[in-house]
């Protein structure tokens, strides 16, 4: 069965320091994504970024980066300089294919407040 | 904007009753998603629609029905509330390629349902 673990489910933080939220998955499947979700108090949830079990190469996209660790599965998340927009549920979350079709399970999520 | 509308924004519902949410997907997309995200919970996958007709589904039980329809927008019905019922409803849309290969999934605002 596929599971996704959010460890911290509250974190808080002082604008401008760093901050990575943790993400551990468990799958039996060989081929599998990786998503980062950010979901504002207006409950819309916001696409980051998806990975496949294929490509661990580590991601920067200008103040987020991610790291990917298929030998721990592992696939943490962090905010640089993290800022008061910031603060946000993340949900971490793991598909597969299959059946055919795509079974998204996230995580409990992890409450960010970035602190001014 | 992801371009996912879904109506209505709230709703309030008694114990026992049926009610029927809508989602119109982002242009171009023909797959469709239906999620239930519980207070303090991640999103839980309730069923999947492709080409009209429902080709995964999550542990939720039949009173949860959907329709899809040539438009690919899509309906979530659910029959019979119960108090637990009560949660977000996230509804999300992406495009199914040849091979079996989806891109991301785009999420809508949600309805917020409380049944009393």
């Amino acid at each position: 069965a596929q599971k996704v673990t959010q460890a911290q489910t509250e974190i808080s933080v002082v604008e401008k320091e760093d901050v990575t939220l943790d993400c551990v998955y468990e799958t039996r499947d060989t081929t599998y994504y990786l998503f980062w979700y950010k979901q504002p108090p207006s409950g819309e949830l916001v696409f980051l970024i998806r990975r496949n079990s294929f490509d661990e190469q580590n991601e920067i996209s200008g103040r987020y980066s991610w790291n990917f660790q298929k030998s721990t599965s592992s696939f943490n998340f962090t905010i640089t300089a993290s800022q008061v927009v910031d603060s946000a549920v993340y949900f971490c979350a793991l598909r597969d294919l299959k059946g055919g079709y795509q079974k998204v399970t996230f995580g409990i999520g992890t409450k960010l407040q970035v602190i001014p | 904007e992801t371009g996912v509308t879904q109506s209505p924004t709230h709703l309030i519902k008694t114990r026992g009753q049926q009610v029927t949410l809508r989602c119109s997907s982002q242009s171009g997309h023909n797959t469709v998603s239906w999620y239930q995200q519980a207070l303090g919970q991640g999103p839980q996958f309730i069923f999947q629609y492709y080409r009209e007709e429902e080709n995964g589904r999550g542990n939720f039980p039949p009173r949860f029905s959907g329709l899809q329809f040539p438009n690919y927008s899509s309906e979530l019905n659910v029959n019979a509330l119960e108090l637990d019922d009560s949660a977000l409803y996230l509804c999300a849309s992406s495009l199914l390629v040849g091979g079996g290969a989806y891109n991301e999934q785009f999420f809508g605002p949600g309805t917020r349902l409380t049944v009393l």
